[in-house]
């Protein structure tokens, strides 16, 4: 099925640290979301963002809606070790002639106390 | 003010065989959508409903359909069921005023022998 590029994969960090993760596309949506899921639950929403050029902040947590309106970034500052988990991002957009969410692949992160 | 709940947590089932999943929408939300994720990857999304009709689709074959009801509750049916349909199923809902901002059940895992 189709998936957004997310990047890194996977990633080890040391507690206090920064993180950076983002998300391309090669189709243009109109709102980007960033999830958080931890095994054995559903994801959490974390971030929603609806406009290109958009700046959103949710704590520690601060995402971008890209101009091109095909990528977006989230970034964690001062990681803890409750920050583990797998990062999803997801685009909502019109594809294919029907409105569809599309995920991407995940990062998983790991914070090392 | 109660989360979106799935039922049932766990099933089995043998491959040719029909299946139905059930979600409860959090309460004041009348959008419900569907994700099938395999082990290791992102949501992919099935469907929408909203106001008992469908409203969007991803690349799910026919015998992938659902209903919504009334109360706003909803259904994943599955018919003839493949190995590869064994996956995490995850239900999301989300309100009229926040259409985009889905939240997520912990899902079903669904194994096809």
């Amino acid at each position: 099925g189709q998936q957004l590029n997310q990047s890194p994969q996977s990633m080890f960090i040391q507690e206090g640290e920064d993180v950076s993760m983002n998300c391309t596309s090669s189709s243009i949506f109109n709102t980007w979301l960033w999830y958080k899921q931890e095994p054995g639950e559903g994801p959490v929403l974390l971030i929603a963002l609806y406009k290109a050029g958009e700046l959103t902040s949710n704590g520690r947590l601060t995402a971008q809606f890209g101009i091109t309106r095909k990528d977006s970034f989230l970034n964690i500052s001062a990681s803890i070790p409750s920050d583990v988990g797998i990062y999803f991002c997801a685009g909502h957009g019109l594809l294919s002639g029907t409105y569809k969410y599309i995920f991407g692949t995940g990062t998983r992160l790991k914070v090392l106390a | 003010e109660t989360g979106v709940t799935q039922s049932p947590t766990h099933l089995i089932k043998t491959r040719g065989q029909q299946v139905t999943l059930r979600c409860s929408s959090q309460s004041g939300h009348n959008t419900v959508s569907w994700y099938q994720q395999a082990l290791g990857q992102g949501p992919q999304f099935i469907f929408q409903y909203y106001r008992e009709e469908e409203n969007g689709r991803g690349n799910f074959p026919p015998r992938f359909s659902g209903l919504q009801f009334p109360n706003y509750s909803s259904e994943l049916n599955v018919n003839a069921l493949e190995l590869d349909d064994s996956a995490l199923y995850l239900c999301a809902s989300s309100s009229r005023t926040s259409p985009y901002e889905q939240y997520f059940g912990p899902g079903t895992r669904l194994t096809v022998t």
